[in-house]
């Protein structure tokens, strides 16, 4: 069972307002991976860490979203002006070694 | 263009039977190949996996064949069980590429008692 922590569950936002949400990884994990899931069951990959470095994140991240893994603290996820098209699943999953991934409970992020 | 594709959006069979889940992919390059069970309301879980050096791994009931040839692999879950009733993804990933996924449209099984 994975032990991924993210909070919160759900987050309620309004247009233009900013979204943040946290991960805790499995203790001893290093690398954090975050990926959004639309309600068609789509994956998309955003931004990946190995300890405090980003190793991966797509030209959408770079623009809106940003991302962090501060060393001690949780990972967090920020969308600065959330839009309607932002609402989805947003999975944080934890890997010693980038290739097996295990995934939190997910945050659900509804932008009205 | 979809990279990972699973054959069927949806798959019922009867409790008892053995369910089999079809998925191909696209890039030569991919290598490692992790199945997830998703539940409604709960993050994906990892299910199995295998590499692209095997043919077959089994796990308990779960089997995945795999056939580099020709980009596919499927998924098999013996003696399915109500509790199997679930979203099934496939994804895969390229060796060197920071272990990025790439997850197919997701096959929801249903298992009839």
């Amino acid at each position: 069972n994975s032990k991924v922590i993210q909070t919160p569950r759900y987050l309620v936002k309004g247009q233009g307002q900013k979204a943040k949400m946290r991960c805790i990884p499995e203790k001893g994990h290093p690398v954090v991976f975050w990926y959004q899931q639309n309600k068609n069951n789509e994956f998309k990959f955003l931004i990946n860490f190995q300890n405090q470095e980003v190793l991966q994140q797509i030209d959408m991240t770079e623009k809106r979203f940003s991302a962090e893994c501060p060393s001690n603290s949780p990972c967090s996820l920020e969308i600065q002006s959330s839009e309607a098209g932002d609402s989805a699943l947003y999975l944080c999953a934890s890997s010693l070694d980038q290739d097996t991934q295990y995934f939190g409970p997910g945050t659900r992020l509804l932008v009205l | 263009q979809q990279q990972v594709r699973q054959s069927s959006q949806s798959l019922t069979v009867w409790e008892g039977e053995t369910a089999i889940l079809n998925c191909s992919y696209e890039n030569s390059a991919f290598d490692y190949f992790p199945w997830y069970q998703q539940f409604p309301g709960e993050g994906p879980a990892l299910l199995i996996a295998i590499r692209s050096v095997s043919d077959k791994k089994e796990d308990g009931r779960f089997t995945i064949f795999f056939n580099k040839r020709e980009k596919n692999l499927s998924l098999h879950i013996k003696d399915s069980q109500p509790g199997d009733s679930a979203t099934y993804f496939c994804a895969a990933s390229e060796n060197y590429n920071q272990g990025k996924l790439i997850f197919g449209q997701g096959t929801k099984l249903s298992i009839k008692p």
